[in-house]
């Protein structure tokens, strides 16, 4: 079956300008995930969805991100004013539910210049 | 807070030569650790979940083992196929969303 989609796979934008990124979880689950992977270092986690409302933003770096999901299917992560520590693969993932593992997607590589 | 270690951060090993990769966590209260294989250019891929001490799972080459401290990866006669970065994670019992915590991996490169 159809794994989690996530587009654009690369993404090249300069310093200040806003970008999204978008998931395409696998049909029926209903938690969502955003993580950051940069450089060097492991999975950072980002944000959390049930359905279509964020219980946990902690991981969320700065105001300037933000992210939202609707019809409890796709979600958007959106980055203003983008800066170059902004530059990493952003990752995706969905879960059917408690105690079931995730599944990814193969990410958004983002690069600020 | 929840920390995941892994060791070593990269693997050298000959084609049929078995070793072990480590994964040493500090959780309130586990409720799952997984572990993952990631391809360059690739999201992570699920490998397997253990729940309690003493848990033992297998898929091909690979068999995961748990204690109270840490897991194990070991990895019987491998193949330059199983070259890839293996990543380790916990889930605590407290997390209500089911978020992993994950380690920093361990590359493992397998020459032939």
């Amino acid at each position: 079956g159809a794994g989690v989609s996530q587009s654009p796979s690369n993404k090249v934008t300069e310093k200040g300008k806003d970008v999204e990124l978008r998931c395409d979880p696998i049909s029926g689950h209903t938690a969502l995930y955003w993580y950051r992977q940069s450089l060097g270092q492991g999975l950072e986690f980002l944000i959390y969805f049930q359905g279509n409302s964020a219980p946990d933003k902690s991981g969320l770096p700065s105001d300037r991100f933000s992210a939202e999901r609707t019809g409890g299917s796709v979600s958007t992560l959106t980055i203003q004013r983008t800066q170059q520590e902004d530059s990493a693969v952003y990752l995706c993932a969905s879960s059917p539910g408690p105690n079931s593992p995730l599944h990814f997607g193969n990410g958004t590589r983002l690069t600020v210049t | 807070e929840d920390q995941v270690t892994q060791s070593p951060e990269a693997l050298r090993l000959q084609e049929g030569e078995s070793s072990s990769l480590n994964c040493s966590y500090t959780v309130s209260g586990l409720r799952g650790l997984f572990w993952y294989r990631q391809d360059p250019g690739k999201g992570p891929e699920f490998l397997f979940t253990l729940y309690s001490a003493g848990e033992e799972k297998e898929k091909e080459r690979l068999k995961a083992t748990l204690t109270k401290k840490e897991s194990f990866l070991h990895i019987t006669a491998p193949k330059p196929e199983d070259s890839a970065t293996y990543l380790c994670a916990v889930q605590a019992a407290e997390n209500a969303g089911n978020m992993l915590t994950f380690g920093g991996g361990t590359r493992l490169m397998v020459k032939p």
